[in-house]
């Protein structure tokens, strides 16, 4: 079955660049989404149509499409993007997400 | 403001059945496909329902393909999951969510409710 896998976690200190990968034989052709979790709190929004940025989601937020990756890159990385982040994205039965990825703010 | 709140959720012995309901608030609900996600216990997300903008189309995911049964009623801006035939592995913490561009189907998810906790337990 079609699966989309991000690496379990991340680390990076305050100010440095994270990326944050997710991998799938779909990905070329079909678009990824990117939500962040912070503990006890509902998903977000924070990358649609492999790059593009919501409304009111920081600019250090951004993401980029490379064959069967895509990849969340969070610039400038501040305490408070400490989270998990899925990806997502279509496959023939409706829809997935990765497994999530723990970002830590050293 | 968009708002989603979820209600419902309770502990359910396995086999047993339950009805999920979210609120909906902020936006013109019957333009809009709804989703349900759900998220066990300290795991991932996984897709679970969906809804058309104007209740001819669902889909579900196949672990609950039989099971739930998804519903809205676009006079009281509300959104339903029936659940039925409950097992354990049903636990999680159940999300509406609202479909990005009206009047059709995207599977982009924007925003998302607080979600509400089915446990499923003997």
């Amino acid at each position: 079955s079609y699966e989309l896998t991000q690496p379990p976690s991340v680390s990076v200190s305050p100010g440095q660049t994270a990326r944050i990968t997710c991998s799938g034989d779909a990905l070329p052709k079909q678009y990824a989404y990117w939500y962040q979790q912070k503990p006890g709190q509902a998903p977000v929004l924070v990358i649609y149509k492999d790059s593009e940025r919501p409304s009111g989601i920081p600019e250090r937020f951004s993401g980029s499409s490379s064959g069967t990756t895509v990849t969340l890159t969070i610039s400038g990385v501040q305490a408070e993007d400490e989270a998990d982040y899925y990806c997502q994205s279509a496959d023939s039965s409706g829809t997935l997400f990765g497994g999530g990825t723990k970002l830590t703010v050293l | 403001e968009v708002q989603l709140v979820e209600s419902g959720g309770v502990v359910v012995q396995p086999g047993g059945s339950l009805r999920l309901s979210c609120a909906a608030s902020g936006f013109t609900f019957d333009d809009y496909t709804m989703h349900w996600v759900r998220q066990a216990p300290g795991k991932g997300l996984e897709w679970v329902s969906l809804i058309s903008w104007d209740g001819g189309s669902t889909y579900y995911a196949d672990s609950v393909k039989g099971r739930f049964t998804i519903s809205r009623d676009n006079s009281k801006n509300s959104l339903y999951l029936q659940m039925n035939s409950l097992r354990t592995e049903d636990t999680a913490l159940y999300y509406c969510a609202k479909d990005v561009v009206p009047a059709e189907v995207h599977y982009w998810f924007d925003p998302w409710g607080q979600g509400t906790l089915v446990t499923v337990s003997s």
